[in-house]
């Protein structure tokens, strides 16, 4: 069975910092791998989809990497603003089955 | 706009009732997906259905049951055989089913709660 980690599970920066959020994986037959956003109460906005065969994707401040032989992917915002405070989640879809595994997410918190 | 809406947002269930959850997606999407959400838990899948009366049981089908009888539409009725069912529940669509592995969208979420 896939399990899918992100660590830290909080974290607290001053506006204007880069930061690097992690996503590991245990089975490397992935399929694509996602990055969603989750605001209090509210559903998950994707941010950014890797497929397996690619190695990163951009839009905006934020670049995704994707390492299938490593089992990980690190989620990279660029000059953080208060507006980014939110939950960051990932999900890696599996080979030739459409089915998904989420990890448990990062709080991150933009302090102004 | 095209997107995936939930209804209710809030809802309320007595000890031993049925309720049911309402999904409705108009992206023309053919695979649909329900997910339970507990704090400080990541997502975990109930059922999914890749084509119109088709699903299959996630990975915590028990104390639930659904229905794919149009493509836009994929309710979930928690039953009463749920022993915990105070969560947050959502829907989510991607557009190829079959292919695997695709790009998935989500509803603004049902949050349940059993008084």
């Amino acid at each position: 069975k896939q399990e899918v980690t992100q660590i830290p599970a909080a974290l607290s920066v001053p506006e204007g910092e880069n930061l690097v959020l992690n996503c590991s994986f245990t089975d490397s037959a992935i399929y694509n791998l996602q990055w969603f956003r989750q605001d209090p109460g509210k559903g998950l906005t994707s941010l950014l989809l890797i497929q397996s065969s690619q190695r990163e994707q951009t839009s905006g401040r934020l670049n995704a990497s994707l390492d299938k032989s490593s089992g990980r992917s690190t989620l990279y915002i660029a000059a953080s603003q208060p507006g980014d405070s939110a939950t960051y989640l990932c999900a890696v879809g599996r080979y030739n089955f459409n089915k998904f595994y989420f990890g448990s997410g990062t709080k991150l918190n933009v302090k102004p | 706009d095209g997107g995936i809406t939930q209804s209710p947002k809030y809802l309320f269930r007595k000890e031993g009732q049925n309720v049911t959850l309402s999904c409705e997606q108009n992206l023309n999407h053919d695979a649909m997906y329900w997910y339970r959400q507990d704090p400080g838990q990541g997502l975990r899948l109930i059922y999914y259905s890749q084509i119109v009366n088709d699903f299959q049981k996630g990975d915590i089908a028990e104390g639930y049951s659904v229905s794919r009888e149009k493509k836009e539409s994929f309710p979930l009725t928690v039953t009463s055989a749920q022993k915990n069912p105070t969560a947050f529940y959502l829907c989510a669509s991607s557009p190829l089913g079959l292919a695997g592995g695709d790009e998935q969208f989500f509803g603004p979420g049902t949050r349940l709660t059993v008084l």
